[in-house]
């Protein structure tokens, strides 16, 4: 069956550093990969996302990228800040728009 | 405008009852879709529905577990004979449709099964 796997469970950085959060998917008819950010006792609210045409996108801090042939997606954070600090979740769907996620990480930026 | 909303936002009930749980997702989205969350886990589907098609139920953990969606809007997830391992947040979240759209997720209903 479908399944995200999404590592690492857990990541502690310093202010100011990079973060990266990697997923891979098992069903290569995935085509949409959305990133959620979901902060203590809040809903998850979407960050950024890429489609199976793209290899890379950024939006100021965030970056993420896809690797079809290796069935792997990345997210990158730079110049991290305390307020980054959330549960991030990575997410696989297909045309028929079901959507899987990844375990999520648990990302701390320490001041 | 007004976004997803879920009721009740808490829900305490004894092991072996049914429960309702409720959403209502953004005015005309078509695709809506259930969660569950156990605390510190991820987000685990169950079902999703879009438009007038059949729902796809693939991720109901059990025939405990239904789910309806009236006039295209309004959907109910029940849980019959509940069990403790139900207890989780039940998240809902709708789109514009499947494929690259963004979900928007409600609030989450917290159930505790006692």
């Amino acid at each position: 069956g479908e399944n995200v796997e999404q590592h690492p469970s857990t990541l502690s950085v310093q202010e100011g550093d990079s973060a990266v959060i990697k997923c891979t998917y098992s069903d290569s008819a995935s085509n949409y990969f959305p990133w959620y950010k979901q902060e203590l006792g809040k809903r998850p609210q979407l960050i950024i996302d890429i489609r199976s045409n793209v290899g890379e996108k950024k939006d100021q801090r965030i970056a993420v990228t896809l690797n079809k042939t290796a069935k792997h997606f990345s997210l990158h954070i730079t110049e991290t800040q305390p307020e980054d600090s959330a549960v991030y979740f990575c997410a696989a769907q297909n045309q028929g728009g079901k959507l899987i996620f990844g375990q999520g990480t648990e990302l701390s930026v320490k001041p | 405008g007004a976004g997803v909303s879920q009721s009740p936002s808490n829900k305490v009930t004894e092991k072996g009852k049914d429960v309702e749980l409720r959403c209502d997702p953004i005015s005309g989205h078509t695709a809506l879709y259930w969660y569950r969350q156990s605390l510190g886990q991820g987000l685990e589907f169950l079902i999703y529905f879009q438009g007038n098609s059949a729902p796809d139920k693939s991720g109901l953990p059990s025939d405990r577990f239904s789910a309806e969606r009236t006039g295209g809007s309004v959907s109910t997830l029940t849980i019959q004979r509940t069990q403790q391992e139900d207890s989780a947040v039940y998240l809902c979240a709708s789109s514009s449709s499947t494929g690259f759209y963004e979900q928007y997720f409600g609030p989450g209903t917290r159930l505790t099964v006692t």
